[in-house]
């Protein structure tokens, strides 16, 4: 049972670009959410969805930043028009349940390191 | 708006030795509490998780309390190793998503 699948492992764009990052959750998992974890800062939760819905994106920055989750294929977070501060590693996590319980266990994947020169 | 503190940040410790990490939150209106690991460059490994009801977890040489209404869990390693030298993360789960704390860096000498 493959866990959470996140691509690519790393990624280098320079100022101006975009970048595209993928994450497929755990089998049977319907529910994705996307981290940002700055250099020397804690994990900070940027949004949620389930499939073909945002649920929460209270954390995304208002600009350049989006996400999606679609009927078919993986989670993408994209990010338009990338700056330096956008250097980050980006982890996707999923759970099979939201909320109170076991159910809601959290599992992570393995990041993906955004480089913006 | 709830915060999520780990003391100490650091710590080294010879093999062999028995350790707690803690963490502390400030708002006891909790789902859940989970315990990470994270390798430097790696992603999260999940270690723990304790719902809201309960007050403990074990799992292999790790032990897990939670004491809501103080806003206090610690994660005890008994006999610890080398491979055990990671990042171990703490996050609280009120609503959608995680809150996490900074992290302790644990060292273990052999």
């Amino acid at each position: 049972n493959a866990g959470v699948m996140q691509n690519p492992r790393h990624l280098v764009r320079r100022r101006g670009q975009e970048a595209r990052l993928r994450c497929s959750p755990m089998k049977g998992h319907s529910h994705v959410y996307w981290y940002r974890q700055l250099p020397e800062e804690g994990l900070k939760f940027m949004v949620y969805l389930q499939k073909e819905n945002i649920i929460d994106e209270s954390g995304m920055p208002k600009e350049r930043f989006s996400a999606e989750f679609p009927k078919e294929g993986p989670s993408i977070l994209r990010i338009q028009q990338v700056v330096r501060g956008d250097s980050a590693a980006y982890f996707c996590a999923s759970s099979l349940v939201p909320g109170q319980g076991a159910t809601a266990e959290a599992f992570f994947g393995q990041g993906t390191r955004l480089t913006v020169v | 708006k709830q915060e999520v503190t780990q003391i100490p940040a650091a710590l080294s410790v010879p093999e062999g030795e028995n350790l707690v990490l803690n963490c502390s939150f400030t708002d006891s209106a909790i789902y859940n509490l989970q315990w990470f690991r994270q390798d430097p460059g790696k992603g999260l490994t999940s270690l723990l998780l304790i719902q809201s009801s309960q007050r403990e977890q074990t799992s292999g040489r790790l032990n897990a309390s939670l004491d809501k209404s103080s806003g206090r869990s610690t994660l005890y390693i008994a006999a610890s190793q080398p491979g055990d030298s990671a990042t171990y993360l703490c996050a609280v789960q009120a609503g959608t998503a995680l809150i996490f704390g900074k992290g302790t860096t644990l060292s273990v000498s052999s």
